[in-house]
């Protein structure tokens, strides 16, 4: 089975430009994660959806970053506009939705994101 | 509040022999999952073990196993038989099943180098 598939895998920008990353999750997965990684702050938990539908999105920084779930194979997470603060990786990741404890979430590549 | 702590930024351990990699955690649910996954240079998150808060014997998978001391709130990651591949930063990570069931939380990380 193929993992959780990230686009692009790295992206330059300029300062307010912007910028769409994409994820798909694992064929099955009802539940779809956004994180973002820097040294400072750690892995953080941006957004995450439920058979398609927002659940959480309260670790989503601000206004200028929006997250669409349209189907169950495709999520975007934009920045519009970017900031140079924005750089990161970003992660997706998806899990099986059962609900039991040892729910397991796989993670995809990471979009490594650098705004100049 | 910090739910996962991970006191050792950085870990040295010679080729061949076993590292323990401390993990504590803090929840007041009664039902949780704790894991561990590893990200090598590469940068990918790779899902290593888990461990219920039920489960009575530890976690092994393979050269992993999870040291699983529930009153001290502490599962360490112990990894036998070093080998110059297991170079990698190392994170834990906390799944509180409860109404956010699905919010994981991780921990700062451990770089462990294993030298030759």
């Amino acid at each position: 089975d193929a993992g959780v598939i990230q686009s692009p895998r790295h992206e330059v920008t300029e300062m307010g430009q912007e910028v769409t990353l994409r994820c798909k999750p694992i064929s099955g997965h009802d539940y779809l994660f956004w994180y973002r990684q820097t040294m400072m702050r750690g892995l953080e938990l941006l957004i995450y959806f439920n058979n398609n539908v927002p659940i959480d999105d309260s670790g989503m920084p601000e206004d200028r970053f929006s997250a669409k779930m349209p189907n169950a194979s495709f999520s975007t997470l934009k920045i519009q506009p970017s900031e140079p603060r924005d750089s990161a990786v970003y992660f997706c990741a998806s899990s099986s939705g059962t609900g039991a404890p040892g729910e397991t979430q796989y993670f995809g590549p990471g979009t490594r994101l650098l705004v100049l | 509040a910090q739910k996962i702590t991970q006191t050792q930024p950085g870990m040295f351990v010679q080729e061949k022999e076993a590292v323990t990699l401390d993990c504590t955690y803090d929840t007041s649910d009664q039902s949780y999952g704790l894991f561990w996954y590893k990200q090598p240079s590469s940068g990918e998150m790779i899902f290593l073990i888990y461990q219920g808060s039920y489960d009575e014997q530890n976690a092994t998978e393979g050269r992993y196993s999870l040291n699983f001391q529930k009153a001290r709130k502490s599962a360490n990651l112990v990894i036998s038989a070093s080998q110059l591949g297991d170079s990698a930063m190392y994170f834990c990570a906390m799944r509180e099943v409860g109404y956010n069931n699905n919010d994981m939380r991780f921990g700062a990380g451990t770089r462990l180098t294993v030298k030759p």
